[in-house]
C-alpha cells in the first residue's frame, strides 16, 4: 500500500528566508504527487502535482517540488517566504495500487515570521 | 474552472439528530467524490468514496450506518451524519477528481465543521 510521511510536523522561517518543506513517499507503482495548502478552517488548494513527466515541478506562488525515485523523496521548496504562505501543508500520494485513492501526509504547520 | 461547492460551511446541531452535507461539483461532472474528516490540527483521514449510482465504499472502522452517503447525480453527494453525538464533531471536507485518471487532482469543497452539542 502507499504511503507519505512528511518529516516535520512544523516549520518556522523568517519572511524572505527560504522554504523547504520535507515528504518522503512509500509506492510499489509509478506513483502520483501532490502538494496541497490548506488555510485555517478551509478546504485544499492544489499547489502542484507530479505525474512522471519532469522531475522538477513548478506550482503556484513560487512553490517547486523535485521527484527525486532514488530518495523516494518529493520535498516542497520555495525561494522567499511570504507571509500569506503560513498554512498547513499536505503531501498526498496516489497509485494506482490503491484504486488512485489519494492518501494525506500528516501536514505540516508552515510559520512565518515577520 | 473544477469549482467544489460544500453546503454548508458550519452547523451546530442537538445530540441525536441528523444533519445533511452537501457536496456540488459546479462546473464539471464527477462520477466519484470522496469525504474526508479532519480532526484539529491532523491530517484528513479518508472516509469514504462515493460512487454515482452505487453505493458508497468505505473505509474500514467508517460506520455506513452513522454516516450515510448518496451521490444521486455526477454532480452531487451527500453525506448525512445520523444520530449525531458530540464525538461526532469534526471538520468534514468533500472532494472530487475531474476526469476519472488517477493522477488527476483532486478538487476540495471549503468543508463543513459540524458541531454537536
Amino acid at each position: 500500500a502507499q504511503s507519505v510521511t512528511q518529516l516535520d510536523s512544523h516549520v518556522s522561517v523568517s519572511e524572505g528566508t527560504p522554504v523547504l518543506l520535507r515528504c518522503n513517499y512509500s509506492s510499489s507503482y509509478s506513483p502520483s504527487l501532490f502538494w496541497y495548502v490548506q488555510h485555517p478552517n478551509k478546504g485544499l488548494q492544489l499547489l502542484l502535482k507530479y505525474t512522471s513527466a519532469a522531475t522538477l515541478v513548478k506550482g503556484i506562488n513560487g512553490f517547486e517540488a523535485e521527484f527525486k525515485k532514488s530518495e523516494t523523496s518529493f520535498h516542497l521548496t520555495k525561494p522567499s517566504a511570504h507571509m500569506s504562505d503560513a498554512a498547513e501543508y499536505f503531501c498526498v500520494v496516489s497509485d494506482r495500487g490503491g484504486g488512485f485513492k489519494t492518501i494525506f501526509g500528516a501536514g505540516t504547520r508552515l510559520f512565518v515570521k515577520a | 474552472g473544477a469549482v467544489v461547492s460544500q453546503h454548508p460551511s458550519w452547523v451546530i446541531c442537538k445530540s441525536g439528530t441528523s444533519v445533511k452535507i452537501e457536496c456540488r461539483s459546479l462546473d464539471f461532472q464527477a462520477t466519484t467524490m470522496f469525504w474526508y474528516r479532519q480532526f484539529p490540527k491532523q491530517s484528513l483521514m479518508l472516509m469514504a468514496t462515493s460512487n454515482e449510482g452505487s453505493k458508497a465504499t468505505y473505509e474500514q472502522g467508517v460506520e455506513k450506518d452513522k454516516f450515510l452517503i448518496n451521490h444521486a447525480s455526477l454532480t452531487l453527494s451527500t453525506l448525512t451524519v445520523t444520530s449525531a453525538h458530540p464525538e461526532d464533531s469534526s471538520f468534514y471536507i468533500c472532494s472530487a477528481r475531474v476526469g476519472t485518471s488517477g493522477d488527476s487532482p483532486l478538487h476540495f469543497g471549503n468543508g463543513t465543521r459540524l458541531t454537536v452539542t
